[in-house]
């Protein structure tokens, strides 16, 4: 497994405004994927990050929105941009070494005010 | 879009007490894979499912996986009070690269009471 860090573990932010959520591993990883888990409802998958290339988002996300960052295999970024109280969420990193399974980091809680 | 219904959504039993929880589809996954999160952390993966009808046993925990594969379930024996948690079923949509990308359930919210 991997050690996963997440920054920062939470902010209170102003909306209009725009937070980056970084996730640092301890190792180099093949795949690293980022999450939103919102209240009362289920983890869904925002993109996959790749490296070196734009990220690959899932139906109903944009780039415009979440800008996903990868520059090498330990680390990668998340910006949640122009932010309104309906992106107060849980936003979790993810990682993967094929065959294995997904390994997620602690999340960072972000509520919009 | 691929959907997984989890019931119930929130169960309070005695310590020593059995329990089921359910995690259902219309959809066939390849893969299902079961997840406890705890407040303040990431989902940790308890199991994962592949074969249709498959049984793993993890202690005290029973995982199911429907012969069809497009449901699951997850049965605890005599609960503990260190069961308590959100129990998250996710199904792979297909092999490689598609099993990482995961439809995750709402959850199961587990409170043991001592």
């Amino acid at each position: 497994s991997a050690v996963i860090s997440q920054k920062p573990s939470r902010d209170i932010c102003q909306r209009g405004t725009s937070l980056t959520i970084q996730c640092q591993v301890d190792s180099q990883v093949t795949m690293m994927f980022w999450y939103r888990q919102q209240p009362g409802q289920s983890l869904t998958l925002i993109a996959t990050a790749n490296q070196g290339s734009e990220a690959t988002y899932e139906s109903g996300f944009v780039i415009d929105k979440f800008p996903i960052s990868r520059p090498n295999l330990t680390f990668s970024t998340l910006t949640v941009s122009n932010m309104s109280p309906e992106d107060s969420s849980i936003y979790l990193c993810s990682v993967a070494f094929p065959p294995g399974p997904q390994h997620f980091g602690d999340g960072t809680r972000l509520s919009i005010l | 879009t691929q959907l997984l219904e989890q019931s119930p959504q929130f169960l309070s039993i005695q310590e020593g007490e059995n329990l089921t929880v359910y995690c259902n589809s219309s959809s066939v996954f390849s893969s299902l894979q079961w997840y406890r999160q705890e407040p303040g952390e990431g989902p940790v993966l308890l199991v994962t499912v592949v074969t249709g009808g498959e049984v793993k046993k993890l202690k005290r925990l029973t995982f199911q996986f429907g012969d069809a594969r497009k449901d699951s379930s997850l049965h605890i024996t005599a609960a503990q009070t260190g069961d308590t948690g959100l129990y998250l079923c996710a199904g792979a949509r297909g092999s490689g690269a598609g099993s990482y990308q995961l439809t995750f359930g709402k959850g199961t919210k587990l409170s043991v009471i001592p």
